[in-house]
């Protein structure tokens, strides 16, 4: 069965500081991987994908992730973390269809002044 | 811009109580499904539609029922409501049911309490 981890509930970094979220999947092919990002009091928003070719992805707002088949991770990354990056962000896990994504548990973000 | 709009956002009932939460999206997406959202727990598909008067049911299905008349509106009915059910709610829709036509976008969610 297909599952999602995302060991860290909580994280806090000061602004300015590097990010690193990790997530950790079981599937039984090659999945479809997305992080999400939730704002306080607002729905989810797309930050990036991966469905095959260049392990290391872009995404919106200056965010990274990579794909790295032989640890079962899609871990994101951002160089700089602004205020405004302080959100609930989830890992998802998911096949060919839209029915089929498993979300993580979520980490939530502080960002210290 | 309304992109998927739900209400309420935020609701109380008491045991046995029925109501329902509206969703309308207003991309022309074919493809619509509703979650709901437990603290530790991520997120978890409760039903969807891939169209006008086709519905079926998610991982959690129990004490929802949903249907989907127009291509624009998408229901969630709980007919009897149970503490269990004291969750936040969203509505996302996406073009088609594949994952590559289109990403999933969400509504801002609605906050539902039962006593």
């Amino acid at each position: 069965a297909q599952s999602v981890t995302q060991p860290d509930i909580h994280i806090t970094v000061s602004e300015g500081a590097s990010l690193e979220l990790r997530c950790n999947y079981s599937y039984g092919a090659t999945p479809y991987l997305f992080w999400y990002v939730q704002s306080p009091g607002q729905g989810l928003q797309l930050l990036l994908k991966y469905f095959s070719g260049d392990t290391l992805v872009q995404g919106i707002k200056g965010f990274e992730a990579e794909f790295k088949r032989s640890q079962s991770s899609f871990n994101l990354r951002k160089p700089s973390v602004h205020w405004s990056d302080a959100a609930e962000y989830f890992c998802v896990v998911g096949g060919y269809n839209n029915n089929d994504m498993r979300f993580g548990a979520g980490t939530r973000l502080t960002v210290k002044p | 811009n309304a992109g998927v709009t739900q209400t309420p956002k935020f609701q109380v009932l008491k045991t046995g109580q029925s109501m329902t939460l509206q969703c309308a999206q207003d991309m022309n997406h074919e493809y619509m499904s509703w979650y709901r959202q437990d603290p530790g727990m991520g997120l978890r598909l409760i039903h969807y539609s891939v169209g006008a008067g086709i519905t079926d049911q998610g991982e959690v299905p129990n004490g929802y029922n949903v249907s989907r008349s127009t291509t624009e509106d998408f229901p969630l009915r709980l007919l009897s409501a149970a503490p269990s059910q004291t969750s936040v709610y969203f509505c996302a829709s996406s073009l088609q049911l594949t994952v590559r036509t289109g990403e999933l976008f969400f509504g801002e969610g609605s906050r539902l309490t039962v006593l």
